[in-house]
């Protein structure tokens, strides 16, 4: 059973508008979340992490959202750029384990 | 030169054969991890070291042997695969084994023969 669910496998935005990333969860345990961009032939790239205690992190164009009792998080990036058309992977873990569990990702592509 | 680096990118090898991926580190992490990405799948934890110590084996068949001899370097021995371990095997590397961002290579894609 995954824990962690990108229920979205692909994405198209416009160039300027906000691209809008969903990830959601199942154990309430998970304090810790972040979020990876990947480009083809390359590994994961952290973007942006969010901790349990706050609902909100704000990184330049990147904003992440989390909402404990939906168990839900999202990734906001505002304006939407050509170069970040990629593939997002959300990421949680715990303080017990510290075992990220991954989503299976969501592309992204942001037209020109 | 800096982040991490595995090597090769690229491996293709038969079942019977034995082989090990390289995995190095220059950004003085403490902890190092081996991940499995298969097609379709989420990445799937597989090794944890952190400071040289083996901290998790997430129940890896034995045909997978790590070894990590110093904090910057870490193996992948590989020996006997089957043809489902065709994947990409990604490293990972942190500060120290707790709530904190992991740093990734770009990986070794596999396949098995």
């Amino acid at each position: 059973d995954q824990q962690v669910k990108q229920n979205s496998p692909s994405l198209s935005v416009q160039e300027g508008r906000i691209s809008i990333l969903n990830c959601d969860y199942t154990n309430s345990m998970f304090d810790y979340f972040l979020w990876y961009k990947k480009y083809p032939a390359e590994g994961p790239t952290f973007l942006i992490s969010i901790s349990s205690i706050k609902d909100k992190n704000e990184d330049g164009r990147f904003t992440v959202f989390l909402n404990k009792s939906a168990k839900h998080l999202s990734l906001h990036i505002v304006p939407s750029q050509p170069g970040d058309s990629a593939v997002y992977f959300c990421a949680a873990s715990d303080s017990g384990t510290y075992k990220y569990i991954f989503g299976t990702g969501t592309r992204l592509k942001v037209l020109a | 030169e800096t982040g991490v680096t595995q090597t090769p990118r690229h491996l293709v090898m038969g079942m019977t054969n034995k082989k090990s991926l390289k995995c190095e580190q220059h950004l003085g992490h403490n902890a190092m991890y081996w991940y499995k990405q298969s097609a379709k799948k989420p990445l799937e934890l597989m090794f944890v070291y952190n400071f040289k110590e083996q901290t998790e084996n997430n129940s890896v068949p034995s045909r997978f042997s790590p070894e990590c001899p110093n904090s910057s370097h870490l193996f992948l021995h590989l020996h006997t695969l089957q043809p489902e371990d065709s994947a990409l095997y990604l490293c990972a590397s942190s500060q120290d084994h707790s709530n904190q961002p992991q740093h990734f290579g770009d990986g070794t894609r596999l396949s098995i023969l």
